[in-house]
């Protein structure tokens, strides 16, 4: 499809389980955000990569989490020793250039991650 | 950082009436202040947006209002549809990129 796809929809782990979540944004977007939306609240902003770097990776709670993007395309993120407060669900976005100015930002469906 | 507050936290409404939904922010910086509407299994899809050089926007049943100098902006949406319940949240940026303060979230429930 032409939209941004997040795999999988769901995933129930157990607690000090390592985990990836896997976005692929769309096709030529250089701008890429990783989001944690906890139930009931607004999303919460995680890392950003421009192309294959990370742009700016403040909002990573703990270094259980990394994020890479090897290609400047598809996208992971990695949560290692889960607990259960990692329960959330993950949102991808991407945009053409990564401005605000000229470009909209599009969400994937999410990633809802359960650790029991 | 930025500190996004939105008001209320859901909003029910007869169809056909009118919506509206507040939010302040913190950081004097921000200058892009977009509305997603969520619904339930789907990720935010931008609805109206605006930036800090205007102070209103409109798009058919929804409008958007800016008052940089109090820092708050408001989502309006008139003549209201079933179709417009969803959860709607506000954001703003102060960097001139996605990296987006969100509001908690307005869950609005329109009557048929």
């Amino acid at each position: 499809g032409a939209g941004v796809s997040q795999t999988p929809s769901n995933k129930v782990t157990e607690k000090g389980k390592y985990v990836e979540l896997r976005c692929d944004p769309i096709s030529g977007h250089t701008a890429l955000y990783w989001y944690r939306q906890s139930l009931g609240q607004g999303p919460e902003f995680l890392i950003y990569f421009q192309g294959t770097g990370a742009a700016d990776d403040s909002g990573l709670p703990n270094d259980r989490f990394f994020a890479v993007r090897p290609e400047g395309s598809v996208s992971t993120l990695k949560i290692q020793r889960t607990e259960r407060g990692d329960s959330a669900v993950y949102l991808c976005a991407s945009s053409l250039t990564g401005s605000t100015g000229n470009t909209e930002a599009f969400f994937g469906q999410g990633t809802r991650l359960t650790v029991v | 950082g930025e500190n996004v507050e939105q008001h209320p936290s859901t909003l029910s409404v007869q169809e056909g009436d009118s919506a509206v939904i507040k939010c302040t922010y913190s950081d004097s910086a921000s200058n892009y202040f977009p509305w997603y509407k969520q619904e339930l299994g789907k990720g935010p899809q931008l609805i109206i947006d605006i930036r800090s050089n205007v102070g209103e926007k409109k798009d058919q049943r929804i409008a958007v209002t800016l008052n940089k100098t109090a820092k708050h902006f408001s989502l309006h949406i008139t003549e209201t549809q079933p179709e417009d319940s969803a959860v709607y949240f506000c954001a703003a940026s102060p960097s001139d990129d996605y990296k987006l303060s969100f509001g908690a979230g307005t869950t609005v429930t329109v009557r048929a």
